[in-house]
C-alpha cells in the first residue's frame, strides 16, 4: 500500500523559481524522507525530517512535517535544470520499512 | 565508504524462466536490505526486507521470493516469470541509522 500521496504530479518551472511539492500520509510514522530519482536510475536520499521536528533545510532545501495533519512539504529554492527529477516522500514505519508515495515529476527550464 | 551494488542493470527474461537478482553491500555489517518494485511512472512498492540473515519478511504476495545466505548478500528471485513481473527493480539498506541507500537498480522486461 502506498503511505505517501504526492501533489502536484507533475511540476514545470523556470529556472530561478521555488519549486514546493507536497505530500500526504495516512499513518504514524517515525520519520519522513525526501529522495530525488533521475530518469532510469536509483533513488538519492535528500533529507529527513523526525516526526518531532517541524522544519528543517539542507542547503536549498527546506521540509517541513505537520503531524496534525499527516503532511510534509519539500521547497527547492532557486531551481536549477539539474534539478529536474521525480520527487518522492516516504514514511518509515516500525523496521525501518519505507512506505513511498507516487511521486512528483520536477521539470525545471533554462 | 558503504556502497551497494545491484546487477545486471538490465535484464530481458522470456515468460516462465526463472529469475535471479543480486544485490551485495560493503563497508557496513549487520544491515537491514530491502527489494522495491518500481513500475513505470509510479512510486516504490516494497517487497521483501531482511533483518538478518536467512530472515526474510514478505510484504506482498506475489510470484517472487527473497534470501539473503550472507550478511551482505539480498537475492531477488523467481521459479517462473509473469509479464506482470516486469519493472525496475531496487534493493536498498540501511546501517542501523534510519536513511536508506539505494542501488542502481535492474531494470526487468519479460517478454
Amino acid at each position: 500500500s502506498q503511505q505517501g500521496e504526492e501533489d502536484p504530479q507533475a511540476l514545470s518551472i523556470q529556472e530561478g523559481e521555488n519549486a514546493t511539492m507536497n505530500c500526504s500520509y495516512k499513518t504514524s510514522i517515525n520519520n519522513l524522507q525526501w529522495y530525488r530519482q533521475n530518469s532510469g536510475r536509483g533513488l538519492v536520499h535528500l533529507i529527513l525530517i523526525r516526526s518531532n521536528e517541524r522544519e528543517k533545510h539542507s542547503g536549498r532545501l527546506r521540509v517541513t512535517l505537520d503531524t496534525s495533519k499527516k503532511s510534509s512539504s519539500l521547497l527547492i529554492t532557486a531551481s536549477r535544470a539539474a534539478d529536474t527529477a521525480s520527487y518522492f516522500c516516504a514514511g518509515e514505519e516500525y523496521g525501518n520499512k519505507l512506505v513511498f508515495g507516487a511521486g512528483t515529476i520536477l521539470r525545471v527550464k533554462s | 565508504s558503504q556502497t551497494i551494488h545491484q546487477w545486471p542493470a538490465t535484464l530481458v527474461q522470456p515468460v516462465g524462466s526463472p529469475l535471479s537478482l543480486e544485490c551485495t553491500v560493503e563497508g557496513t555489517s549487520n544491515p537491514n536490505l530491502y527489494w522495491y518494485r518500481q513500475a513505470a511512472g509510479r512510486g516504490l512498492q516494497l517487497l521483501f526486507y531482511s533483518v538478518g540473515i536467512g530472515q526474510i519478511s514478505s510484504e506482498v504476495p506475489q510470484n517472487l521470493s527473497a534470501s539473503r545466505p550472507q550478511d551482505r548478500q539480498f537475492i531477488l528471485s523467481s521459479k517462473k516469470l509473469l509479464l506482470s513481473d516486469s519493472g525496475f527493480y531496487l534493493c536498498a539498506f540501511t546501517p542501523r541509522e534510519e536513511t536508506q541507500y539505494f542501488g542502481p537498480g535492474t531494470r526487468l522486461l519479460v517478454l
